[in-house]
């Protein structure tokens, strides 16, 4: 079945740098990759996504980028703030399967003031 | 517009015990999902209802879950008896299901935090 690996596990970076995370699936089927971010003591909540059918999508200082052909994605925040600190998700969805989402392990992202 | 709730937040019991879980959804989202975070490892898919009917249940650990959801609206995932190993968050999402697909974003609850002693 569908495999989602994701990289690193943990994250510290200093305020104003960028931080990327990244993610690799093993079912070429896979055509649907949402990103979820979970604050302390919140609920995931879906923060950007992309479909196989783009390469690369961008919401402010957050961006995703796909790569089809070598399988994988990765979250790039840029001027990170304090705020973003937080446990983030990859997952990705296969073809015809429901809605089912197959997550990473997750990345907890730390930025430090 | 009231997002997903999930009921009760916390949840400590004894093994060989029962516990029932519930998610009530974002209302009209006809897909309902139930996921589970073990020990900071990954959010498994558990499985997937369609109103009131199960689309797919493949991450179903075992036949002590059992979920339903009558009428079409909330959720209920009942585990019986508990063991050690059913530790963990349980989250429920929702989502619209829009021309037969899936693909709409899924609204997560704040989940279910279960400890088995």
């Amino acid at each position: 079945g569908e495999n989602v690996e994701q990289h690193p596990s943990t994250l510290s970076v200093q305020e104003g740098d960028s931080a990327v995370i990244k993610c690799t699936y093993s079912d070429s089927a896979s055509n649907y990759f949402p990103w979820y971010k979970q604050e302390l003591g919140k609920r995931p909540q879906l923060i950007i996504d992309i479909r196989s059918n783009v390469g690369e999508k961008k919401d402010q200082r957050i961006a995703v980028t796909l790569n089809k052909t070598a399988k994988h994605f990765s979250l790039h925040i840029t001027e990170t703030q304090p705020e973003d600190s937080a446990v983030y998700f990859c997952a990705s969805h296969l073809y015809n399967q429901g809605g089912k989402l197959i997550f990473g392990q997750g990345t907890e992202l730390s930025v430090k003031p | 517009e009231a997002g997903v709730t999930q009921f009760p937040s916390h949840s400590v019991i004894e093994k060989g015990q029962t516990v029932t879980l519930r998610c009530d959804p974002i209302s009209g989202h006809d897909n309902l999902y139930w996921y589970r975070r073990v020990m900071g490892k990954e959010i498994k898919f558990l499985l997937h209802f369609v109103k009131e009917s199960k689309q797919d249940e493949s991450g179903m650990p075992n036949n002590r879950f059992l979920a339903e959801r009558t009428g079409g609206t909330y959720s209920t995932l009942k585990v019986q008896p508990a063991e050690l190993e059913d530790s963990g968050v349980y989250f429920c999402a929702s989502s619209l299901r829009t021309g037969g697909l899936d693909l709409n974003e899924q609204f997560f609850g704040p989940g279910t935090r279960l400890t088995v002693l």
